[in-house]
């Protein structure tokens, strides 16, 4: 079945871009829709955007002057990039299925913003 | 936006019982487009819903989802143990996609 990964440092600078990738494994990235949601720590999820493998792209509007995400389909995997990062964007970051319910989810991955 | 608010915070239950889990939107839900999720300690959300009431693959039949509108319900018939952990609904029928904050299924 579809498995998802994320992948990228654990730890960014203030101010700076945060970048992570999802790859795709046991299935391909065409004709659906891929999404991140983030999650700080204890705390609840918050849908970031979603990417159709044709690279047409949906952004939650309290992210979107700071948030990129692309899709490679040769690699058959998508990217998410943020900039100005702060502590508040500090959370584990998740990478999934589709932009209505999400699923499968990768395993997700920290990001923590500190200098 | 349309906000979703779960109750209760915390829900404390002993293996057996039922849980009855209540989401409730700012506005309705299109087409019953709400999902729910359960979340254990240091995993990713796993689907357990969608269109409201359908349950995803594999998903055993002691969770059920109801509602429409505003106003949705997860119903898990008796709480095996595993079944202890954090559960979000989530909407999808418009843009921004949005979550709940959360109930807290934990042991009595």
């Amino acid at each position: 079945q579809v498995q998802l990964q994320e992948s990228g440092p654990g730890l960014v600078k203030p101010s700076e871009t945060l970048s992570l990738n999802c790859s795709v494994s046991g299935g391909s990235i065409s004709y659906y829709y891929w999404s991140w949601i983030r999650q700080p720590p204890g705390k609840g999820l918050e849908w970031i955007g979603y990417i159709y493998y044709s690279g047409s792209t949906n952004y939650n509007p309290s992210l979107k002057s700071r948030v990129t995400i692309s899709v490679d389909t040769s690699k058959n995997q998508f990217s998410l990039k943020m900039r100005s990062v702060t502590a508040a964007d500090t959370a584990v970051y998740y990478c999934a299925r589709s932009a209505s319910w999400f699923d499968p989810w990768g395993q997700g991955t920290l990001v923590t913003v500190s200098s | 936006e349309i906000v979703l608010t779960q109750s209760p915070g915390t829900l404390s239950l002993s293996p057996g019982e039922r849980a009855t889990l209540s989401c409730r939107a700012s506005q309705s839900v299109s087409s019953s487009y709400l999902a729910w999720y359960q979340q254990k300690p240091g995993q990713a959300p796993r689907l357990l819903i969608s269109g409201a009431s359908s349950r995803a693959t594999g998903i055993p039949d002691r969770f059920s989802g109801s509602g429409s509108g505003t106003d949705f319900t997860l119903t898990i018939s008796r709480l095996e143990p595993e079944d202890f952990a954090v559960y979000y609904c989530q909407q999808y029928g418009s843009s921004p996609r949005t979550f709940g904050q959360g109930t807290k299924v934990e042991i009595k």
